[in-house]
C-alpha cells in the first residue's frame, strides 16, 4: 500500500483553466504539506493543514487554494493557470511532533 | 527565518570513490537536520535524520551525517559509492520547538559513474 498517494501524477493543461490535485495519506499522520518543486528542483512549502486546519501558508497567490476535508486527505486547487505554475507538486505528511516528512510521488504539472 | 546552503551544485564521481556532500545552515534556535534523496523520476525518500544525541548519524544505504553545530553545518558522506547512488540529494532543517515545515537547501545532482 503507497503510504502517500497523489492524483493525478501527470497533468497537462492550458492556460486559464482550472485543476485540482489530490492527496491522501494511510499512515494515520495529522499533519499535511503541498510543496513545490521548480525546474531547478528547489523544493518549497507551500500549504500545511494539522488536523484539518491550515498552519502554514507560504506566499503563495490566492488562485492556489489547499482544502483538507479530514486528517487523511489534502486537495489542492488551482485557479487560472499560468505559464509559471508549471512545476511537480508534492504532497509530504508526518506526525507533528516527530516530523519526520513522507513525500508522495509528486504530480508533475505542464501549463501551455 | 531558516535557509539551507547547499554549494555543490553538481558531483561526479567514479564507482567506489568516498563523497561528502555540504549542508550549512542559517537559523538561530535548535533544529531538526534531514537529508533526502531523490532518484530520476522518483519522489523524496528520507536517508537519515538527526533531532538530538549522538551527532555522527547513520542512515540508509551506507549513508552518513555529521551535525557540527559549532558549524551549522550537517555534512552527508559515503566512503563508498555506487552507480546506483546516482540521484538529487537534498539538506533540510526545521525548527526542532515547533517541528513544522521543512525548508530545503537547493540540491546537489550526483552522478556516479562506472
Amino acid at each position: 500500500d503507497t503510504a502517500v498517494s497523489q492524483t493525478p501524477k501527470y497533468l497537462v493543461t492550458q492556460m486559464g483553466n482550472d485543476k485540482s490535485i489530490k492527496c491522501e495519506q494511510n499512515l494515520g499522520h495529522d499533519t499535511m504539506y503541498w510543496y513545490k518543486q521548480d525546474s531547478k528542483k528547489f523544493l518549497k512549502i507551500m500549504f500545511s493543514y494539522n488536523n484539518k486546519e491550515l498552519i502554514i501558508n507560504e506566499t503563495v497567490p490566492n488562485r492556489f487554494s489547499p482544502k483538507s476535508p479530514d486528517k487523511a486527505h489534502l486537495n489542492l486547487h488551482i485557479n487560472s493557470l499560468e505559464l509559471g505554475d508549471s512545476a511537480v507538486y508534492f504532497c509530504a505528511s508526518s506526525q507533528r511532533v516527530k516530523n519526520i516528512q513522507y513525500f508522495g510521488a509528486g504530480t508533475r504539472l505542464s501549463v501551455l | 527565518a531558516q535557509s539551507v546552503s547547499q554549494h555543490n551544485h553538481h558531483v561526479i564521481l567514479s564507482e567506489a570513490a568516498s563523497l561528502e556532500l555540504g549542508c550549512n545552515y542559517s537559523y538561530g534556535g535548535t533544529v531538526n537536520l534531514f537529508w533526502y534523496v531523490q532518484y530520476p523520476g522518483q519522489h523524496l525518500q528520507l536517508l537519515l535524520k538527526y533531532f538530538s544525541g549522538d551527532p555522527l548519524v547513520k542512515g540508509i544505504k551506507g549513508f552518513e551525517a555529521e551535525f557540527i553545530k559549532s558549524k551549522f553545518s550537517f555534512n552527508l558522506r559515503k566512503p563508498s559509492v555506487q552507480w546506483s547512488d546516482t540521484a538529487e540529494y537534498f539538506c533540510a532543517v526545521n525548527d526542532a520547538g515547533t517541528a513544522s515545515k521543512l525548508t530545503f537547501g537547493t540540491g546537489t545532482r550526483l552522478q556516479v559513474t562506472l
